[in-house]
């Protein structure tokens, strides 16, 4: 283990509130990944960026959002906007998009509301 | 578009018997397929892939792209495979597409 980390392990949201899950990496990838994993419905992508300042909406991008300002570092807030947050985050990392890379996942982050 | 579909959600087999987690996809090109497991308390990571036709803890997995299907294969049974399987598919210059899993239960 190591090399991605995610922080908290568990996160509480009030109504209306905006929360901001962290995701860190030190394995010099240049694609990130966020995935939102729910009993029965396999993992969701969320969002994905394949380079530092730039990023695309997964198949579940609404009520969420992201930055990638530096390589090692994708943070992504749940907004107000998302009316049911309450899931498992998984964060990722590869070497590239496509061509087959592997994908090394974080621990995840359980989100709960309040 | 690409899919991914795992028909068990949960599967229970005996220590020593033969398993096999079923995965279908839909994709008209060729795809790139994967399997992936979580076992309890630890991160999702890679099983195998199809790339490269090797034995993962005795699983094996085939491309049919004739029944396009990728199913996983285990001809005896561990207590310590019970995990949670994800089928996944990369489509060419696209991102993994994940099926929906299967919890596998193998009972001593």
């Amino acid at each position: 283990d190591g090399g991605i980390t995610q922080s908290p392990k568990y996160l509480f949201r009030k109504e209306g509130q905006n929360v901001t899950l962290s995701c860190e990496q030190n394995l010099n990838h240049d694609a990130m990944y966020w995935y939102r994993q729910d009993p029965g419905q396999g993992l969701r992508l969320i969002y994905y960026s394949q380079i530092v300042n730039d990023f695309q909406k997964g198949d579940i991008a609404e009520g969420y959002s992201v930055s990638r300002e530096k390589k090692e570092s994708f943070p992504l807030t749940v907004t107000s906007a998302q009316k049911n947050p309450t899931a498992f985050y998984l964060c990722a990392s590869s070497m590239r998009t496509g061509g087959g890379e592997t994908q090394y996942f974080g621990p995840g982050t359980r989100l709960l509301v309040l | 578009a690409q899919r991914v579909t795992q028909p068990e959600k949960l599967l229970s087999v005996f220590k020593g018997a033969p398993v096999e987690l079923k995965c279908n996809y839909s994709y008209s090109g060729s795809p790139e397929l994967f399997w992936y497991v979580q076992y309890s308390r630890q991160r999702l990571q890679l099983l195998l892939r199809h790339i490269s036709r090797e034995s993962i803890k005795g699983f094996t997995a085939d491309l049919n792209k004739g029944e396009t299907s990728f199913h996983l294969k285990k001809p005896f049974a561990q207590e310590e495979d019970s995990a949670m399987y994800y089928c996944a598919l990369i489509a060419s210059g696209s991102r993994l597409t994940f099926g929906e899993g299967t919890q596998l239960t193998v009972n001593p």
